[in-house]
């Protein structure tokens, strides 16, 4: 059974980049879109954005400056990278597995079990 | 506020039916996406229980069922129990916003 698990730092000022990887364990990388969801503290599940096993990437229009998903193939994983943090950042950050592109309306399954990202001076 | 919106609340007793609304506009549910429903206890991921509108994930209970009409969709548990109580989010995509879009979650008290 496909597991993601994700890790990265979970304390970070202002102004900084958080960096996030997500491994796939247990099942195929190929022909799946990889995405990345977050969810501020005692609210609601906002999209970050996915990324596919070519490379291609799709971002949520809010975030995009900000914004870089990437992967790695060849270790089964991917990443998320977001710069000029400020407290609005402050979330649990999850991955997720797609079996279509965001813009088809895929649902998200399994999930990783989140990362808790601060964003504090 | 969310794009698609959900009561923030539900709650029944044992053994009884409840549902959940989700509504969303002519971007969304209206525009054809297909609804998803998720689940998520205190402390833990969400979990997929219902994709495609009503399709249930291996592992999940036949006592979960939903239906999509219009610009609406309903999640329906039977039967419910304890282990049944969380809060559920609905998603779908709004090619207005070009992104996927989730409802604000129903937490759902089992009595």
């Amino acid at each position: 059974q496909v597991q993601l698990q994700q890790w990265g730092a979970g304390l970070l000022k202002p102004s900084e980049t958080l960096s996030l990887t997500c491994a796939v364990y247990h099942g195929s990388f190929s022909g799946y879109h990889w995405n990345w969801i977050r969810q501020p503290p005692g609210k609601g599940l906002e999209w970050i954005g996915e990324i596919n096993d070519r490379g291609s990437a799709t971002y949520n229009p809010a975030l995009r400056s900000r914004l870089t998903i990437s992967i790695a193939t060849f270790k089964n994983q991917f990443f998320l990278k977001l710069n000029s943090l400020t407290a609005a950042d402050t979330a649990v950050y999850y991955c997720a597995r797609a079996e279509g592109a965001v813009v088809v309306g895929a649902s998200f399954d399994p999930w990783g079990q989140g990362a808790q990202v601060t964003v504090s001076s | 506020q969310s794009v698609l919106t959900q009561p923030p609340s539900v709650s029944g007793a044992p053994w009884e039916i409840v549902t959940i609304s989700c509504t969303g506009s002519s971007a969304t549910l209206g525009a054809g996406y297909d609804v998803h429903w998720y689940q998520q206890v205190p402390g833990a991921a969400p979990k997929l229980v219902l994709f495609n509108n009503g399709l249930r994930p291996s592992g999940v209970p036949d006592r979960f069922s939903g239906s999509k009409s219009g610009t609406s969709a309903t999640l329906a548990i039977t039967g419910l129990q304890p282990e049944d109580e969380a809060t559920y989010y609905c998603q779908s995509y709004d090619r207005s916003l070009s992104t996927s879009v989730f409802g604000g979650g129903t937490k759902l008290t089992v009595l």
